[in-house]
């Protein structure tokens, strides 16, 4: 069935690292891919989206590009501050206005 | 700023009590969806509602969980009776029809002595 695997966590880094959280889907149809973010004691927020093959979500300086050939969905950002702190989440879309989400990648930044 | 409201924010009951969770979707958003987050699972659909009709609550144990909308303003999710497995963030999230991209309220924090 469809599914979403993120890289796991926790990830670490110092202020101003560079970063990349790794996402793949299950290649059925082509889905709407979706980067959300949790931070602590709250819901869920859009972060960043992309609908078709080749175009790149951003927001925040986060950047995602839709890779058909690799069915992958990376997030990157190019210098990490300690209020980027929060749980990410991957998901693809379902069909039917569902999204399936991947497990969440916990990333702690470092003064 | 429209934001998806949840009610209550955090609740501690006893075994065997009813809990009731209560959302408020964004005004106009017509899809609404209940999703469960734990530690060992993950986040996990329980059930969604398009217009107020349920469309898939496969995700719900169906012997002690109902979701209903009683008017498109206001979703809930009920427990009765609980149990400590129940122990969880609940959250609620909406959307536009046709739009894929969903709206989540804050969580209701469930802990089940």
């Amino acid at each position: 069935g469809d599914s979403v695997t993120q890289m796991e966590g926790p990830v670490t880094l110092s202020e101003e690292a560079f970063l990349t959280i790794n996402c793949t889907y299950t290649a059925t149809g082509y889905p709407s891919l979706f980067w959300y973010v949790q931070y602590p004691g709250e819901g869920l927020q859009l972060l960043l989206k992309a609908t078709k093959a080749d175009d790149k979500g951003s927001n925040k300086g986060f950047e995602a590009t839709y890779r058909k050939e690799t069915t992958s969905f990376h997030l990157e950002k190019g210098s990490v501050q300690v209020s980027d702190s929060a749980v990410y989440f991957c998901a693809r879309g379902q069909g039917a206005q569902k999204l399936v989400f991947g497990q969440g990648t916990r990333l702690t930044i470092n003064p | 700023d429209a934001r998806v409201t949840q009610t209550p924010r955090h609740k501690v009951t006893e075994m065997g009590q009813e809990v009731t969770m209560r959302c408020q979707p964004i005004l106009g958003h017509n899809t609404v969806f209940w999703y469960r987050q734990t530690m060992m699972q993950g986040l996990e659909l329980l059930a969604y509602f398009r217009n107020r009709a349920p469309l898939d609550d496969s995700g719900m144990p169906k012997d002690r969980f109902s979701a209903e909308m009683p008017d498109a303003t206001l979703a809930t999710l009920k427990i009765q009776p609980s149990e400590p497995r129940d122990s969880a963030v609940y959250f609620c999230a909406s959307g536009l029809l046709g739009a894929e991209t969903q709206y989540f309220g804050p969580g209701t924090r469930l802990l089940v002595l």
